[in-house]
């Protein structure tokens, strides 16, 4: 089967513009989860979608940060504006409801802010 | 909230070495376990997990973990370490409670196998 699917896969911008992320999850999988992993550090979960319902978003910086999973298939994380500290990999993980906990995770995006 | 310490961040070992990467979590609820592995260049994949029963689990590999309830603790160990294990390894822990929990992640061990 086809793993999760991420694109781009390297993307530099500037301070204060926008960038966004896409993602393809595994065929069937319903719930979908971004997260974002900052250099040297494990992965911190942002948004967690089951279908496209919101199941947990207490860590997205909403200020900045913005997801949608709207036909709950595939989905995009947008940041705007961005700033220096949000240099990081964001990955986007697919899983079955009923097993949350066993995820499948893409490549990941590597983004740098100038 | 639940947290997870790796103490270990980096580890070099030589080839045919015995391994044991160190996990310990915090979170007062019953809690699933899991290592991830990410090889060089590769994503993230599940390398064992526990939910629940005979504590010493076995995964891929080779590898097992030990979950020691009294020290919170799910170490990964490998009695032998190839130049192929070469790679990132992050314990992550799940509180056990309905399809909403989500996975926190330690920071990683980034082990690196000499020939």
């Amino acid at each position: 089967e086809a793993g999760v699917a991420q694109s781009p896969r390297y993307k530099i911008i500037e301070k204060r513009q926008s960038v966004a992320f896409w993602c393809n999850p595994i065929s069937g999988h319903a719930t979908l989860y971004w997260y974002q992993q900052i250099l040297g550090q494990g992965p911190k979960l942002l948004i967690q979608f089951q279908n496209n319902g919101v199941v947990d978003d207490s860590q997205l910086p909403k200020d900045r940060f913005s997801a949608e999973r709207l036909k709950g298939v595939d989905s995009t994380l947008k940041i705007q504006p961005a700033k220096l500290e949000d240099s990081a990999v964001y990955l986007c993980a697919s899983s079955l409801v009923r097993t949350v906990y066993e995820q499948y995770f893409g490549p990941g995006t590597r983004l740098t802010v100038t | 909230a639940q947290s997870v310490s790796q103490h270990n961040h980096h580890v070099i070992l030589s080839e045919a070495a015995s391994l044991e990467l160190g996990c310990n979590y915090s979170y007062g609820g019953t809690v699933n376990l899991f290592w991830y592995v990410q090889y060089p260049g590769q994503h993230l994949q599940l390398l064992l997990k526990y939910f629940s029963g005979d504590p010493l689990v076995k995964g891929i590999k080779g590898f097992e973990a030990e979950f020691i309830k009294s020290k919170f603790s799910f170490n990964l160990r490998k009695p032998s370490v190839q130049w192929s294990d070469t790679a990132e390894y992050f314990c992550a822990v799940n509180a056990a409670t309905g399809t909403a929990s989500k996975l926190t992640f330690g920071t990683g061990t980034r082990l690196q196998v000499t020939l």
